[in-house]
This record gives C-alpha cells, structure tokens and sequence, in this order.
C-alpha cells in the first residue's frame, strides 16, 4: 500500500532535550516536506527536500534540522525543543512538481513541557 | 508576498444542503491551486487542483471548484453536502518555479442531520 509514515504518533518531552520524528515514504517520491499545524494558522511549512542531499527553508524553520541521506527517509530534527514547538506535525511527499499530489502522513502530535 | 485567506473559520449546513467555501489568494503569477480536506484525527488528503485549462475543476467526492483570475478566488463547492464531509478544508497555492506551499488556515465544516 502506498504511503507516508511518520514516527512516533504522539510525543510528550522536555524543554532541551533533542528529538526526532521520522518520516518514511513507499512511493519512490522525491520531494519532502514537513509542516506544523496550529489552530487558527493551518498549515505552515517548515523544510522541504527535492531530492537527496537537497533541502531547503520553508516558511517556518527556525528551530528544526532535516537530512535527506535516501529517498524514502525525511527526518525531522529538534535539536532543542521549547514549548512553543508544540504542534502537530504533518510529512508530506509527491512525485517532483509542485504540481504533483501531495500525500501526507498521519501527522505526529509533539507536546514539549 | 503570496498568501491565501479562507475567511470562514467555521461553516454549519444541513444535509443535502449546497456547500461553498471561500478561498482567495494573493500571488503575482498564474498559482498552483489547491483544496485539501483533513477528517478528524487523520492527514490531509487532496480533493482537487488547478494549473490551468477550464476554470472550473471537478475532484473527489462530488466536490468543485472554479477559479476566477479576476476575484483572486478558488472557492470550493458541492451540490449535495453528506453528513460524512464534516471535516476541514484547506486551500493552498503552489509557487511556481519553487517548491513552497502556502496553506489557508482552515475551515471546520459541521454538517447537521
């Protein structure tokens, strides 16, 4: 079954203490994305890869690190979470354009205390 | 800057009601358009986009929409709501030339019985 899976679903951690979500995709897709999803804003994006080794700054990167070391693989690095990173976290991938359907990942629901 | 503004936080209709949803965008170029509809608990999925051609683009489960260059708008609509489109809906822009995306911020759809 094609799809887009995202690790772990549910997260509760501590100011400072370094996390990953990982993220994984079966469609041989070569663009990534990460977003973060907040009431009343939507969603925003923070990272997206076009292909391995080649990532770039959405509109809300501050905070987070990503690497692309294979195509299926889209990690999501908080080196330092702060409670403002709080947030629920989409993974989303397409073929190349950005013209091509997006699919998304279940989301991944990070609460830093 | 490009942005999208759906202006309905929350709509309620009735079943078998007609549904509209807004969406306007601010983009310099011919956009990327998209509706996205997110069920509760669960990923976005993509119900319909546009590029170019006819203005008026059918998608998924019954749903339309038309793009008017003239009103900056891309609203979404369906002729006969069901109790199971109770979800969010988000309308996006792809840039053209990058690999970004620009999210509305949302509308919660509530169906009545």
């Amino acid at each position: 079954e094609a799809q887009v899976t995202q690790n772990p679903r549910y997260l509760i951690t501590v100011t400072g203490k370094k996390l990953t979500v990982t993220c994984s995709q079966n469609m041989n897709h070569e663009y990534m994305s990460w977003y973060r999803q907040d009431p009343g804003l939507g969603l925003r994006q923070i990272y997206y890869s076009m292909n391995v080794e080649v990532t770039d700054k959405g509109d809300v990167p501050e905070g987070y690190k990503v690497s692309r070391k294979e195509k299926r693989n889209f990690p999501l690095i908080l080196e330092s979470p702060s409670p403002n990173q709080t947030s629920l976290y989409f993974c989303a991938s397409s073929l190349a354009q950005v013209t091509d359907t997006q699919y998304f990942g279940p989301g991944t629901r990070l609460t830093v205390l | 800057a490009q942005s999208v503004t759906q202006p309905d936080i929350h709509i309620t209709v009735s079943e078998g009601a007609s549904l509209e949803l807004r969406c306007n965008y601010s983009y310099g170029a011919t956009p990327y358009l998209f509706w996205y509809v997110q069920s509760p608990g669960q990923g976005l999925q993509l119900l319909l986009k546009y590029f170019s051609g006819d203005t008026l683009v059918q998608g998924i489960k019954g749903f339309e929409a038309e793009f008017k260059r003239s009103q900056s708008s891309f609203n979404l609509r369906k002729p006969s709501v069901h109790w199971s489109d109770a979800a969010e809906y988000f309308c996006a822009v792809g840039a053209q030339g990058t690999y970004k995306y620009i999210f509305g911020t949302g509308t919660r759809l509530k169906v009545l019985a």
